[in-house]
């Protein structure tokens, strides 16, 4: 099964400055079609997750642009530019191309200072 | 707009059974993949299973094979999900998902399940 390995686990932030959260996979998700299925999801306190970024780097529907995904391989990262007090909750990177099964990260709990 | 809406969770004993129902709108549930997440108390996402758009194909996570079925009826736009043999361990918020492009682009609010004696 393939590991993914979020860090930091607990991320607080002052309302405005830039966040990041990194999530590394114990091989590869490079697919055999050239695609990365590398997703990044919000899950706001009692609500159902939310996909943020899709194929490493794409926002989904209805997504800040201040929310951005980067990296290729083994190593990604989600950014937010300027954190807003909407953004508190946690944070899963998840990889869709090695399965069964589909793997999470841990999760990175985010909050504001 | 395009809707998921799980049931059918509740308090069972453990080794008893259950059934989960995910309704779909908004969206054609017919050329959809479909999945199962849980998350169990205070805990994170864990995946659970998957059923290819016309069915043809299913898979799960090693824990819950032979225990639990994926199953879904296309001219109903709802998805199901078969829970036997239950343990205290299966205790979670169950969410059906859709799969878009190696993810999951639309969730359900969640249905939980609490096994206990």
């Amino acid at each position: 099964d393939v590991v993914m390995t979020q860090s930091p686990l607990s991320l607080p932030v002052t309302l405005g400055q830039p966040a990041s959260i990194s999530c590394r996979s114990s091989q590869s998700l490079l697919y055999s079609d050239g695609s990365t299925y590398l997703n990044w999801f919000q899950q706001r306190p009692g609500q159902s997750p939310r996909r943020l970024i899709y194929k490493v780097s794409n926002r989904g529907s209805g997504v800040p642009d201040r929310f951005s995904g980067s990296g290729s391989g083994t190593d990604f990262t989600l950014k937010i530019s300027r954190v807003e007090a909407e953004d508190v909750g946690v944070y899963y990177c998840m990889q869709g191309t090695h399965w069964p099964p589909i793997t999470f990260g841990q999760g990175t709990r985010l909050e504001i200072k | 707009q395009a809707q998921l809406v799980e049931s059918g969770g509740g308090v069972v004993q453990p080794g008893r059974s259950l059934r989960l129902s995910c309704e779909a709108s908004g969206f054609t549930f017919s050329t959809s993949g479909m999945n199962w997440v849980r998350q169990a108390p205070g805990k994170g996402l864990e995946w659970v299973a998957a059923i290819w758009y016309d069915g043809s194909n299913k898979y799960y996570r090693d824990s819950v094979k032979g225990r639990f079925t994926i199953s879904r009826d296309n001219s109903k736009n709802t998805l199901y999900l078969q829970m036997n043999s239950l343990r205290a361990e299966d205790t979670a918020v169950y969410f059906c998902a859709r799969e878009w492009l190696g993810g999951m682009d639309i969730w359900g609010q969640g249905t939980t399940v609490t096994v206990s004696s």
